[in-house]
């Protein structure tokens, strides 16, 4: 069975330092996705990115990017200069096979302080 | 953003009651998707549908029931509420598109059983 690990609960740092959050996804399928959402304080969820398991090109999007490793199955999203507004809980999701039914981690917090 | 729109947004209702949730969306996805959030669970997955009438339970299905009688709209009946039952719902829909796999949230419903 598929199983998604965020093995960190809670980060914190303080504003201008570089964090990363980790996400391993053990699978045994040979062709997946991984997405990853932020849950600010307000409650939503918004989509941050999507990779699938051919791209294994690290992205970059401003302060954001994430650095995908298929041999360690793992999907590491790494915030620069962070910011206060970046406090939230950050999910990695895989959708197994045949992408449905995102199946979420347990989340990592991270608190920005001033 | 996709066109997912979920109501009522806040409900306070009695244990014994029956509730309703619905989740409707503009963009003519397949799937569609109930989840429940609570603290230290992250997001569980309660039930989805792969089209019109056809349904299929999640993990933490056990006092829910859904129907799809039209592809835009998927609705969540708690049978008889309970306080355990009191929770944060998410509807979601996905589908292929012309950008690849997509995975949508809604605003959430926090729904609370007194």
């Amino acid at each position: 069975a598929q199983k998604v690990t965020q093995a960190q609960t809670e980060i914190s740092v303080v504003e201008k330092e570089d964090v990363t959050l980790d996400c391993v996804y053990e699978t045994r399928d040979t062709t997946y996705y991984l997405f990853w959402y932020k849950q600010p304080p307000s409650g939503e969820l918004v989509f941050l990115i999507r990779r699938n398991s051919f791209d294994e090109q690290n992205e970059i999007s401003g302060r954001y990017s994430w650095n995908f490793q298929k041999s360690t199955s793992s999907f590491n999203f790494t915030i620069t200069a962070s910011q206060v507004v970046d406090s939230a809980v950050y999910f990695c999701a895989p959708p197994p096979w045949p992408f449905q039914k995102l199946v979420f981690g347990t989340g990592t917090r991270l608190l920005v302080s001033p | 953003d996709a066109g997912i729109t979920q109501s009522p947004r806040h409900k306070v209702t009695e244990t014994g009651t029956p509730v309703t949730l619905r989740c409707h969306q503009t963009e003519n996805h397949r799937y569609m998707y109930w989840y429940r959030q609570d603290p230290g669970h992250g997001l569980r997955l309660i039930h989805y549908s792969y089209g019109v009438k056809d349904t299929d339970k999640g993990e933490v299905s056990d006092g829910y029931s859904v129907s799809r009688s039209k592809t835009e709209d998927f609705l969540l009946t708690l049978e008889s509420a309970t306080s355990s039952q009191t929770s944060v719902y998410f509807c979601a829909i996905s589908d292929w598109t012309g950008e690849g796999y997509g995975y949508t949230f809604g605003s959430g419903t926090r729904l609370t059983v007194v």
